[in-house]
């Protein structure tokens, strides 16, 4: 199975300032045939469900601000919310889906400072 | 509007047997693969099972393969989860969740509210 590990496991980031959040897959996820990644990010308030932000790396899903973006590539990847808002405080993961079983990092907690 | 409604979640002993059930709207459901993920309290998330939109590939976790099975019945909008054999680690919230696709590839788009699954004696 594929590991999926983030970092770091809680982050406490100023109103207005910028939050990076890191994930690490333990074998590149990196499809050949097409150059595309099959990783994404999801965002998770208290009491409700996980709600997609990003797919394929970096692709925003339908109405998530501009805020939120993702980079990266083959095993390392990054979630980046350029301007931190109060609405923002979340808990976030990434999850693979370039073979069964998909996996999901640990979650990172995101706080306001 | 995209809607998944879980239901069928409850207390079970240890060994026993639950049926969840996923009734969807808002979109054509036998052109969508849906999943079953799970959440045990504070915990991270669990992929469980997923099945294609006509119902004819099925895929497991090792974790739940031989005890539990997915299936739909496409006319009725609805997904279930059979689940046996339960065991204490299967508590969790059980989440199903449409893919964007009618194959499974593996990213989620929809999710429900989730129903909470107990196994305790």
């Amino acid at each position: 199975d594929i590991v999926m590990t983030q970092s770091p496991d809680s982050l406490a980031v100023s109103l207005g300032e910028r939050a990076t959040i890191n994930c690490k897959s333990s074998q590149s996820v990196l499809y050949s045939s097409n150059n595309k990644n099959p990783l994404a990010w999801y965002q998770q308030k208290p009491g409700q469900p996980p709600k997609l932000l990003i797919y394929w790396a970096s692709t925003r899903e339908s109405g998530v601000p501009d805020r939120f973006s993702g980079s990266g590539s083959g095993t390392d990847f990054t979630l980046t919310i350029s301007s931190l808002q109060a609405e923002d405080v979340a808990v976030y993961y990434c999850q693979h889906y370039y073979s069964n079983p998909i996996t999901f990092g640990q979650g990172t907690r995101l706080e306001i400072k | 509007e995209v809607q998944l409604v879980e239901s069928g979640g409850g207390l079970v002993q240890p060994g026993g047997s639950l049926r969840l059930s996923c009734a969807a709207s808002g979109f054509a459901f036998s052109s969508h693969a849906i999943t079953w993920l799970r959440q045990a309290p504070g915990k991270g998330l669990e992929w469980v099972s997923g099945i294609s939109g006509s119902g004819g590939s099925t895929y497991y976790a090792d974790s739940v393969k031989g005890r539990f099975t997915i299936s739909r019945h496409n006319s009725k909008n609805t997904l279930y989860l059979q689940m046996n054999s339960l065991r204490a680690e299967d508590t969790a919230v059980y989440y199903c969740a449409k893919d964007p696709t009618t194959t499974t590839t593996g990213y989620f788009d929809d999710w429900g509210q989730g129903t909470l699954v107990i196994v305790s004696s």
